[in-house]
């Protein structure tokens, strides 16, 4: 089983500001790295794939970085939308799909 | 339109049974690779099972041998019958669709997602 790591677990962010956050991979995923974005009582939405490229209707102030094991979401300049828990997934030891614990942005 | 709606989560005992239902519209779920994701409460995301396009299924090890994924094409349904409930079966049950693109074929992350239904496993 391949064992994503997310961190920091919670990221106080200020509105307008820049956010990054890191997944890690217990072993190399090659890009085979999804990022989802999950609002309190939603489900969650696909925000980039392949580890960097930006999924239908993601703004362009997401951005997605890294390959092997290690892996970053930006958001450039943090909107009040945006503030939500994201997770990283693994998809390159398909059927055996993982997902990070996850990352909650807050507002500072 | 695309939408996918869940049914059938309930409050069960340890040790019992529970059938979900997603219903699909906007495309065919015999088309494409299905899932089952759930996530425990304060806890991340845990992928549950996969029934792929030609109808073979996939389970995580904390679920085989206790739950059963299929599918009803004349209704446009996704199941997921659960036997043997646990505790730690406890969560949010999200049904979700695998992204497919003519470029790159199937890609094993998801871009639909049902809205959930929740099971409860308590005494």
């Amino acid at each position: 089983e391949i064992v994503m790591t997310q961190s920091p677990a919670t990221l106080s962010v200020s509105p307008g500001e820049r956010a990054t956050f890191v997944c890690r991979a217990s072993q190399s995923v090659r890009s085979d790295v999804a990022w989802y974005q999950q609002k309190l009582g939603q489900s969650p939405r696909l925000l980039i794939f392949g580890a960097s490229t930006r999924a239908p209707g993601t703004p362009a102030r997401f951005s997605g970085s890294g390959s092997g094991r290690e892996f970053t979401l930006t958001i450039s300049s943090l909107q009040s939308e945006d503030f939500a828990l994201y997770f990283c997934q693994q998809y390159n030891n398909w059927p055996l799909l993982s997902f990070g614990g996850g990352t909650k942005v807050e507002i500072e | 339109e695309v939408r996918m709606v869940e049914s059938g989560g309930d409050l069960v005992q340890p040790g019992g049974s529970l059938r979900l239902s997603c219903a699909v519209s906007g495309f065919s779920v015999g088309s494409y690779y299905m899932n089952w994701v759930r996530r425990a409460p304060g806890k991340g995301l845990e992928w549950v099972s996969v029934i792929y396009s030609g109808g073979g299924t996939y389970y995580a090890d904390s679920v085989k041998g206790r739950f059963t994924i299929s599918r009803d094409n004349s209704k446009n349904t996704l199941n997921l019958h659960m036997e043997s409930l646990r505790v730690e079966d406890t969560g949010i049950y999200y049904c979700t669709r695998d992204l497919y693109l003519d470029s790159s074929g199937w890609l094993h992350t998801f871009d639909v997602w049902g809205q959930g239904t929740e099971v409860t496993v308590s005494s």
